[in-house]
């Protein structure tokens, strides 16, 4: 079974910081790579997401991806206050469901 | 956006006692989800659907029951709740590659 990791667990980040974000997976077969952002107490909401390998940049939020290496990534540039939640990253293969990580929790100080 | 409705929103079960979990959704989407989050495992896939009548079991179904019968409701049934299930339940429509969550079910199970 398709197995999704993520690192570190958790990070402080000072405001305007680059903030960056790991997920590996083990199944080399997977077609689809997403980031879902969730706020403390509230449900998580699909961030960004690639299909093929390279990188994908959306305002402050780029995606990389590396199917080689089983792995992407999440960076952040000028972190805010507001980016302060559990970052979730996904993969899926074939279209069936998606596998989520185990989730990564930033704090942006201030 | 999409709609995804949830209840109950809190509900405290007694160990042996049945649970319904409810979701209602408004947008028309064929895949409904059941989802529980816990600390240290993030979103793992419970139940899922197609579309009204269909059930399909997840990646840890045991102890759960599910129910689709209409193309807006979905329920998660968990016919002898135990402690181990307490958790916060979220639902979700769309597909793999955009899904939407509902608020999410704290459950506790005494």
């Amino acid at each position: 079974q398709q197995k999704v990791q993520q690192s570190p667990e958790s990070l402080i980040v000072p405001e305007g910081a680059m903030t960056s974000l790991n997920c590996t997976f083990s199944d080399s077969a997977s077609q689809y790579f997403a980031w879902y952002r969730q706020h403390s107490g509230k449900a998580p909401k699909a961030l960004m997401s690639i299909f093929s390998n390279g990188e994908k940049e959306e305002g402050r939020f780029t995606i990389h991806l590396n199917k080689a290496s089983l792995h992407f990534s999440l960076h952040i540039r000028d972190s805010q206050p507001s980016d302060s939640a559990l970052y979730l990253c996904a993969v899926s293969q074939g279209g069936r469901a998606l596998i989520f990580g185990t989730g990564t929790t930033v704090s942006v100080s201030p | 956006e999409a709609a995804v409705t949830q209840s109950p929103r809190n509900k405290v079960a007694v160990t042996g006692g049945k649970v319904t979990l409810s979701c209602n959704q408004t947008n028309n989407h064929n895949n409904m989800y059941w989802y529980r989050q816990d600390t240290g495992h993030g979103l793992r896939l419970i139940h899922y659907s197609y579309g009204a009548g269909s059930t399909e079991k997840g990646d840890i179904p045991d102890g759960y029951k599910a129910s689709r019968p209409s193309q807006e409701n979905f329920s998660l049934i968990l016919e002898l709740a135990t402690p181990s299930q307490t958790s916060v339940y979220f639902c979700a429509s769309g597909d793999v590659y955009e899904q939407y969550f509902g608020p999410g079910t704290r459950l506790t199970v005494l």
